[in-house]
């Protein structure tokens, strides 16, 4: 059984950074994009940010750009999310997702339950 | 940037309607757009993967359609666990997300 679960997530002060940490259980990690979306409590979902399966290419969203890092250790099933110089607008649930087995096609098929980050002074 | 627009917001359905959810790119996606489901305090769910494939273990009364700029995902007797926000996404350029389509019972 598929398993993403982000752990990471808190209260943090505005310009401060945190890191989310996501791993994967249940399929061979190494093989697959990841992505990092999030929702703003009572609103939609937000691309973040995407890896590919060797890590060696990543994509952000205008909105976090030059200011979070994601990557991956193979070895630790993980994805990560370094989030510097927080803003209040960053307050959200982030979830891992998953790419699946489409081909070319880019579909989320898997997602975590999401943690929660809280961006307040 | 592609935009992606749902309409409606939100819908007030009964139970066994037929339901149409409309999602609107800012240019052609060439049919590379999945809809996903959320339920309320829940991870989203993938339902429709490029716009007409069910993903396994959905029920068939869900069903996707469209071409170009314009998309649909319809539920064709509306159940009363379908009840969620349902999101539409392009990943034809960069990664979208529509607003999403918020569904509640009348």
């Amino acid at each position: 059984e598929v398993q993403l679960v982000e752990t990471g997530g808190g209260l943090v002060q505005p310009g401060r950074s945190l890191k989310l940490s996501c791993v994967a259980s249940g399929f061979t990690f190494s093989r697959y994009w990841m992505y990092w979306i999030r929702q703003a409590p009572g609103k939609g979902l937000e691309w973040v940010s995407s890896i590919n399966s060797d890590g060696g290419s990543t994509y952000y969203s205008d909105s976090v750009k030059g200011r979070f890092t994601i990557s991956r250790d193979d070895a630790e099933n993980t994805v990560y999310l370094q989030m510097n110089s927080l803003r209040s607008e960053d307050t959200a649930t982030y979830y891992c997702a998953k790419d699946g087995d489409y081909g070319s096609l880019y579909v989320m098929d898997a997602w975590g339950q999401g943690a929660s980050v809280t961006v307040s002074s | 940037d592609i935009q992606m627009t749902q309409s409606p917001s939100l819908l007030s359905v009964s139970v066994g309607d037929r339901v149409t959810l409309n999602c609107k790119a800012s240019q052609n996606i060439y049919k590379n757009l999945n809809w996903y489901q959320q339920k309320l305090g829940e991870a989203p769910k993938l339902l429709i993967y490029y716009t007409n494939n069910l993903q396994t273990g959905i029920p068939s009364r869900f069903s996707g359609s469209g071409s170009g700029t314009d998309y649909t995902l319809t539920i064709s007797s509306l159940q009363p666990e379908d009840v969620a926000t349902y999101y539409c996404y392009q990943y034809n350029s960069g990664w979208t997300f529509g607003g999403g389509t918020k569904l509640e019972l009348k």
